[in-house]
């Protein structure tokens, strides 16, 4: 089982839809996850952290935690063309220092 | 303020040889880890480096070793390169404070091996 799964997609919303972005997690005591996102040719760039559970919004991103079910969830409101790209789920992992990273799902929002 | 800055941006070397990459950390950073990433898949963790001393390493043959200075910039090394090390090489930087380690990356080195 991998550390952290992710579809890798490619995952396609018309422009103004929602994007819906899914992640698993295998190390129950993790405390700390991260959406990352990556453009074509680019290195990762932090989105959104969140660390309880529940739902943390910043402008058109919501993440979405459920630690029962080791579940993490990136939602993209209004899609725009500019948010193509690839998106990483992280999970800083326990008893240790590395952040892990699933192998990204690719997002394509359509004009 | 200076974000987390890498060199050389692009390398190409041969089978066998040796390689070392560079590594500068944002401002008021003092952690750096360094990242794998080949094409179509999610950052390896390599390893990390705080206060000089290499503090988690992840599973990475001894072929890939590191080093951080005194102003807490930090190099990659890979020994006797592999074709299979071609790859692009993250750096990044981080302050750790609680349960929260955010990083922040580099533009990454892309690495051919031939």
């Amino acid at each position: 089982q991998k550390e952290v799964e992710q579809n890798s997609g490619p995952l396609s919303v018309p422009e103004g839809a929602i994007a819906s972005l899914n992640c698993t997690y295998s190390d129950r005591g993790s405390q700390s996850f991260f959406w990352y996102r990556q453009y074509s040719g680019k290195s990762p760039e932090l989105i959104m952290s969140i660390y309880s559970n529940g739902d943390k919004e910043d402008g058109r991103f919501t993440a979405q935690l459920n630690k029962a079910s080791q579940y993490v969830s990136l939602l993209i409101r209004d899609s725009q063309p500019s948010d193509s790209a690839t998106y990483l789920c992280a999970v800083r992992s326990t008893g240790g220092f590395k952040t892990i990273f699933g192998a990204g799902t690719r997002l394509f929002v359509k004009a | 303020d200076a974000g987390v800055t890498q060199s050389p941006t692009h390398l190409i070397k041969t089978r066998g040889q040796q390689v070392t990459l560079r590594c500068s950390p944002k401002s008021g950073h003092d952690t750096v880890s360094w990242y794998q990433q080949a094409l179509g898949q999610g950052p390896q963790f390599i390893f990390q480096y705080y206060e000089e001393e290499e503090r988690q390493r992840g599973n990475f043959p001894d072929r890939f070793s590191g080093h951080q200075f005194p102003n807490y910039s930090s190099e990659l090394n890979v020994n006797a390169l592999l074709l299979g090390d071609s790859a692009l090489y993250l750096c990044a930087s981080s302050s750790p404070t609680g349960v929260g380690e955010k990083l922040f990356f580099g533009s990454g080195t892309q690495l051919s091996v031939l």
